[in-house]
Order: structure tokens, then sequence, then C-alpha cells
């Protein structure tokens, strides 16, 4: 059963600290996307890969925000430091014409 | 630039019933897909049906089924047979083909109440 899979579920953290959420693409699937959800902005895209390179991250907060591709089976988005206001849902998605979306990272910081 | 617009915030149906959700969406390409995502209390964003604008024929799946009207920037979805399981969060969602292929726009999402 393919499917997007997202590392961690629920991530908890004091402000200040540095977040690193992982997401693992469908096999075969070259383009994969990280969105974030929140109440009040919906789902945002923050980045997207084709290929493994970035081609779009202007949705992201260059200061604080990464985002890499450092092989086809994983994709990683890092916060630091992480803000209370980066509390939100973190969405993986993966595919070529249809993304599929992984389960998210709930992040929380205090 | 493409917008998605969901007009209706929340909507209930008895089960068994038919319901419709409404979306409209603007864009100013010619090639673009249409997506209805359903996402349950457990947050997991599920695909429910997928349209290719240059398709005329509405996509079916199931129970889901889709009226798009092109012309109208419409893309509604119509869930038959109503389970209490279809109780979710429901967003519209588009994105143009060429390179933009897969950059999704949402609509703000219908909350879709069924009752026993």
């Amino acid at each position: 059963d393919a499917r997007v899979t997202q590392t961690p579920r629920h991530k908890v953290t004091e402000m200040g600290q540095e977040v690193t959420m992982r997401c693992q693409p469908i096999l075969g699937h070259n383009t994969v996307f990280w969105y974030r959800q929140t109440m009040m902005q919906g789902l945002e895209l923050l980045a997207y890969f084709r290929n493994r390179a970035p081609l779009d991250d202007s949705g992201m907060p260059k200061d604080r925000f990464s985002a890499e591709m450092p092989d086809a089976t994983l994709a990683t988005l890092k916060i630091q430091p992480s803000e209370p206001r980066d509390s939100a849902v973190y969405f993986c998605a993966s595919g070529t014409w249809t993304p599929f979306f992984g389960q998210g990272t709930r992040l929380t910081v205090v | 630039a493409q917008t998605v617009t969901q007009s209706q915030p929340e909507m209930s149906v008895q089960e068994a019933e038919t319901v419709t959700l409404s979306c409209t969406y603007d864009t100013s390409e010619s090639d673009y897909y249409l997506f209805w995502y359903k996402q349950p209390p457990s947050r997991q964003m599920i695909l429910v049906i997928r349209q290719e604008a240059y398709k005329q024929q509405n996509a079916t799946e199931n129970r889901f089924s889709v009226n798009f009207q092109k012309a109208a920037k419409s893309f509604s979805l119509k869930i038959s047979d109503s389970q209490l399981g279809d109780a979710a969060m429901y967003f519209c969602a588009s994105h143009a083909g060429g390179t933009s292929y897969g950059k999704l726009t949402f609509g703000q999402g219908t909350i879709l109440t069924v009752h026993p």
C-alpha cells in the first residue's frame, strides 16, 4: 500500500529549539510538496521539489525555515529557531499530476 | 494565479441521503486539474476525486461524483447514500498544468455533518 510517510506525527517543543520534520514520498513520485495548515490561513504551500531540485520556496519564511531533499526517499523541513506562531500541522505530499498527502506533523511550540 | 472558493462553511445531511458541496474557481490557465480532498478528524488529507479540465465527462468514484461546469468555473461534489464515515472537512483544490502542476490552491473548506 503506497503512502506518504511523515515523522514525527506530533511534536511539542520550546520556543527557540530546532525542529526537523521528515517525509518519505511514494516511490516513483518525482514531485514533493510541503504544506502548512492553520486555522487562520488554511492550507499554504511552503516549498516543493521536482526530481529533488527545489522549484519554489516562496511560501516559506527564509530566515528560519529550510527544506531539503537529500535523496529521492527523504525530504526534510527544518525550523530554527522555532516560534509559537509556527504551531500548525505540516503536511508533506508527493505525486505527479495528483498530490497524495501524508498524515501530517502536528507541531506545537510553547 | 488561481483562486478557489467554497461558499458553504458547513453542510449537513441525513444518513443515506444525498448532499452537494459547492466550489467555484478562477484561473487564466487552459490546462488545469480539480480535486476534492476529505479531511476527517484524524486530519489525514484523503483524495476523494479528481477531474482533468480537458475532459468533458464528469468524474465518478463510487458514491462520489462531480458536476464540472467549465464555462461557469464550477466544480461541485455530490455524495450519494451518505454514510456516517463521510463526516469530515472537504476541500476543493486546483492546480494548473505545465510547470505549476501539483501546486495546489485550496478553498476554505466545508464541514460536513452526517446525522444518523
